[in-house]
């Protein structure tokens, strides 16, 4: 079947620790994103990829980073930069992001907790 | 980016019908309204979309003002399946910039289906 697969679904990190979140999609869909949620709270736009090789800062990119070496695939990187990083993790992609009718299909989210 | 405001929470009884209402005063002509719904430790899932007329799909119905300042997404028979987050939310024509295809979410309306 087709979708975003998100890995891991829960994830510790010791303070000083850089971790990575996997994101993988197998719609062909170009545009690449990752949102973060708090608890009670909306999606924040971390960064976002329209094509491979290329991405975007978001609303809250400082202390993340990420690469799009490949279509399928847009991991995410937790540095130790990022201060409070404990919170819902979620990665989505669309077709075609210059074309705002198209859906936005979301993973089922990662939880990072810092220890 | 236009904003939207949607009352903190909603109830309703199952088998009942539920609208839940979206201001979006500041809506501009190339703005699309998404509609998607999240549920508790999961991605959000897309429900629906329109532009100027009102749009019908098999979850739910969006009906959209003449004005476009407002619409209303209207689950016909809520279920208890149907209790969620729901967020409404404006996707910008607009291919430029940080709003490249990117979705802004508001903390949206939980809504409570009681048996």
């Amino acid at each position: 079947d087709g979708g975003i697969t998100q890995s891991p679904k829960y994830l510790f990190r010791k303070e000083g620790q850089n971790v990575t979140l996997s994101c993988e999609q197998n719609l062909n869909h170009d545009a690449m994103y990752w949102y973060r949620q708090d608890p009670g709270q909306g999606l924040r736009l971390i960064y976002y990829s329209q094509i491979v090789n290329d991405f975007q800062k978001g609303d809250i990119a400082e202390g993340y980073s990420v690469s799009r070496e490949k279509k399928e695939s847009f991991p995410l990187t937790v540095t130790s930069a990022q201060k409070n990083p404990t919170a819902f993790y979620l990665c989505a992609s669309s077709i075609d992001p210059g074309t705002p009718g198209n859906t936005i299909y979301f993973g089922e989210g990662s939880w990072l907790t810092v220890v | 980016d236009a904003k939207t405001t949607q009352p903190n929470s909603m109830e309703s009884n199952e088998e009942e019908p539920v609208h839940l209402p979206c201001n979006h005063s500041t809506i501009s002509g190339t703005d699309y309204i998404h509609w998607y719904r999240q549920l508790p430790s999961q991605g959000p899932e897309y429900v629906i979309h329109g532009l100027t007329s009102n749009v019908n799909n098999r979850m739910a119905s969006l009906a959209i003002a003449e004005d476009r300042k407002s619409s209303t997404l209207i689950l016909h028979r809520a279920t208890l399946r149907d209790a969620a987050v729901y967020y409404c939310i404006l996707r910008d024509l607009n291919a430029g910039g940080t709003s490249y295809g990117k979705l802004t979410f508001g903390q949206g309306t939980i809504l409570t289906v009681h048996p």
